[in-house]
C-alpha cells in the first residue's frame, strides 16, 4: 500500500524558516518523481515544487512564487522527500501535501499545516 | 503559464441526475489533463488522467472527455459520495497549474 506522510508544520513569523518531511512506503521511492501541492485555506490548490529521481539527475522545478524561497530535496535511502522553506510570508499559509508523480499526482499524503503569522 | 478556467465554481444537484464540470484552458494541452476529487478534510483523490483514462478502482460513473483547450468531467447517476470538490490540473507545461475548482452539492 502506498503511503506518504508528512510532517514538520507548525505556526511561525514572517521571514522564518521551516523544514517539511514526508516519510514515503509502497513503492519504489528511488525511480519516483515527487512533488509537493499546497491548498491556502478555502482555496484552490497550487503546485509548488517538483524533484525528479536520481535517472533525471535530481532536476528539480518550482513555482514562480517560491523560487529562490524554498528547496526541494530528497533521500532514496529513507525513502524521504523534504521541503526547506526559507523567508516565509503569510501568503505561504496553507496546508502542504507530499504528492508523487511525472505529471499527476497519483497518491497524495494527509497533509501538514503551516501557519505564517505575526 | 498556462490558465485553467473551471466551470461552475459552486453546482447543486439531485441523487441519481448526471452532473458535467467544465475546465477550459488558455492554450492546447494535447489533453494532458486530470481530474481530483476533494472531500471536506480530506487530501486530493486521483480520478482520471489523460483527460479521459479512469484511474484504477475509480467508480464507473465518472467520466473525463475532451481535447485541446476544452475538457469536462461527468458524474453519472450521482451519489451521495461524491459531494465533493473536483479539480482540473494540466501537465502538458511547467508550471504545472489547476482550475479553481468546483463545489458540488446535493440538492
Amino acid at each position: 500500500e502506498v503511503q506518504l506522510v508528512e510532517t514538520g508544520g507548525g505556526l511561525v513569523r514572517p521571514g522564518s524558516s521551516l523544514k517539511l518531511s514526508c516519510a514515503t512506503s509502497g513503492f519504489t521511492f528511488s525511480n519516483t518523481w515527487m512533488n509537493w501541492v499546497r491548498q491556502a485555506p478555502g482555496k484552490g490548490l497550487e503546485w509548488v515544487a517538483l524533484i525528479k529521481d536520481k535517472y533525471s539527475n535530481y532536476e528539480a522545478n518550482y513555482a514562480e512564487s517560491v523560487k529562490g524561497r524554498f528547496t526541494i530535496s530528497r533521500d532514496d535511502s529513507k525513502s524521504r522527500v523534504y521541503l526547506q522553506m526559507n523567508t516565509l510570508r503569510d501568503q505561504d499559509t496553507a496546508t502542504y501535501y507530499c504528492t508523487r508523480g511525472e505529471d499527476y499526482f497519483d497518491y497524495w499524503g494527509q497533509g501538514v499545516m503551516v501557519t505564517v503569522s505575526s | 503559464d498556462i490558465q485553467m478556467t473551471q466551470s461552475p465554481a459552486s453546482l447543486s444537484a439531485s441523487l441519481g441526475e448526471t452532473v458535467t464540470i467544465e475546465c477550459r484552458t488558455s492554450e492546447d494541452i494535447y489533453n494532458g489533463l486530470p481530474w481530483y476529487q476533494q472531500k471536506p478534510g480530506k487530501s486530493p483523490h486521483f480520478l482520471i488522467y489523460n483527460a479521459n483514462s479512469l484511474h484504477t478502482g475509480v467508480p464507473s460513473r465518472f467520466s473525463g472527455s475532451g481535447s485541446g483547450t476544452q475538457y469536462s468531467l461527468k458524474i453519472n447517476s450521482l451519489q451521495s459520495e461524491d459531494v465533493a470538490s473536483y479539480f482540473c490540473q494540466q501537465y502538458y507545461d511547467y508550471p504545472w497549474t489547476f482550475g479553481g475548482g468546483t463545489k458540488l452539492e446535493l440538492k
